[in-house]
């Protein structure tokens, strides 16, 4: 099983471009989710889903957009990147029933904004 | 406001010694899950172990256990054994019942020394 996968694995964007992470799961998870990653602040949440057709706000959601039409995908846009911007980003999946069940990582992308 | 905490933002331990590393978390929820993730220099998440609040035993995994003080709100890691493959980040996490999301602490570096 691919488990979840995440697109592209390194960017480098100028300021005021706009891109796609991409991310995928094969594992049928109801729940996914956007992190980002910085030094000496653990994991954020940008945006999450608890399946196809709804998705949530997280911790730190603006300059993020996010969609989830199938139960696979779940895709996040950024709209106009900031510097601030530049991170890395892991997509995250779990099971949606009980509070037992691991989130499941992807590879992690690694933005940066100039 | 910051539920999880993980006071040592770097350790260093012996190879082939034993090792804590400490979380502390605040919730009003009853029913919550905790987990630990390791993170090595490749960026990857990987799961190590998980305790439930309502487990009346503390969790292991192979040379993971999961020192659990419920009253005081703790769940610390140690590692037996260390080996140094065990040097990477280590980040504590919290699922609620009442919530769909985990939040993660800052996480503590460890490096075991040859």
């Amino acid at each position: 099983n691919a488990g979840v996968t995440q697109t592209p694995k390194f960017q480098v964007l100028k300021t005021g471009q706009s891109m796609t992470l991409q991310c995928a799961q094969d594992m049928n998870h109801e729940y996914m989710s956007w992190y980002r990653q910085d030094p000496g602040m653990g994991l954020r949440l940008i945006h999450y889903s608890v399946g196809a057709g709804i998705t949530d706000q997280g911790e730190v959601p603006n300059g993020y957009n996010v969609s989830r039409s199938t139960t696979e995908d779940f895709p996040l846009r950024l709209l106009s990147a900031a510097p601030s911007q530049t991170s890395v980003y892991f997509c995250a999946s779990r099971m949606g029933q009980g509070f037992t069940g691991e989130l499941f990582f992807g590879e992690g992308s690694r933005l940066t904004v100039l | 406001a910051q539920k999880i905490t993980q006071t040592q933002p770097g350790m260093f331990v012996q190879e082939k010694e034993a090792v804590t590393l400490d979380c502390t978390y605040d919730t009003s929820d009853q029913s919550y899950g905790l987990f630990w993730y390791k993170q090595p220099s490749s960026g990857e998440m990987i799961f190590l172990i998980y305790q439930g609040s309502y487990d009346e035993q503390n969790a292991t995994e192979g040379r993971y256990s999961l020192n659990f003080q419920k009253a005081r709100k703790s769940a610390n890691l140690v590692i037996s054994a260390s080996q140094l493959g065990d040097s990477a980040m280590y980040f504590c996490a919290m699922r609620e019942r009442g919530g769909q999301n985990f939040v993660f602490g800052p996480g503590t570096r460890l490096s075991v020394l040859p």
